[in-house]
């Protein structure tokens, strides 16, 4: 069956450095969701991608799919302590599924 | 703004009783899902239906749970009898157009003594 695996678990980022969490599939993607959520909250949507090479931005976040489309990467700019929270992968093939999380802390 | 609602928000019982959960998907969403969400396990899918029709119920454990859509406005997820290992994070969320994601509510926090 399918799986999301993401890394890393937990990140810990000094406030305006920039940071990268990543998606990997064990099979292609037909679509790929991030979302996030902020401690003892439900998720909220960031942003979908579909094609093989998708890049979308949203603030200071950016997320791109690779060609293959197995692997997705969330890039944050200048972290803030705003983005602090769980950030989900979750993809929608013949089943619906989610990763693990990566728990983001900021250090301002 | 248009949100999903859950009810209720917390829920401490003993094991054995019955647990009722209740989630306000947004108007004019025609998919609702529930989820649970555990340290362990993190987020996993339970259920979810389409125009009130079950589609995939794989991730319930049918012996003690169950969930309906009576109406397009209310979905419901019970669990009877429940037991230590439910307790859990319970998710709804409802979803509208293909790509527009999913619309997660607040949760119900459930404790089963």
């Amino acid at each position: 069956s399918q799986e999301l695996e993401q890394s890393p678990q937990s990140l810990i980022v000094q406030e305006g450095k920039n940071l990268t969490i990543n998606c990997t599939s064990s099979k292609t993607l037909y679509g790929l969701y991030w979302y996030k959520q902020k401690y003892g909250e439900g998720l909220i949507f960031l942003m979908m991608l579909q094609k093989g090479g998708e890049e979308k931005s949203h603030e200071k976040i950016t997320a791109k799919l690779d060609e293959k489309k197995q692997q997705s990467s969330l890039h944050i700019t200048a972290s803030q302590p705003s983005h602090a929270g769980i950030y989900l992968c979750g993809a929608d093939n013949d089943k619906i599924i989610f990763g693990k999380g990566t728990r983001l802390h900021i250090l301002p | 703004d248009a949100r999903v609602t859950q009810t209720p928000r917390h829920k401490v019982t003993e094991m054995g009783q019955e647990v009722t959960m209740r989630c306000q998907p947004i108007l004019g969403h025609n998919t609702v899902f529930w989820y649970r969400q555990t340290m362990m396990q993190g987020l996993e899918l339970l259920a979810y239906f389409r125009n009130r029709a079950p589609l995939d119920d794989s991730g319930m454990p049918k012996d003690r749970f169950s969930a309906e859509m009576p109406d397009a406005t209310l979905a419901t997820l019970k669990i009877q009898p429940s037991e230590p290992r439910d307790s859990a994070v319970y998710f709804c969320a409802s979803g509208g157009q293909l790509g527009s994601g999913q619309y997660f509510g607040p949760g119900t926090r459930l404790l089963v003594l």
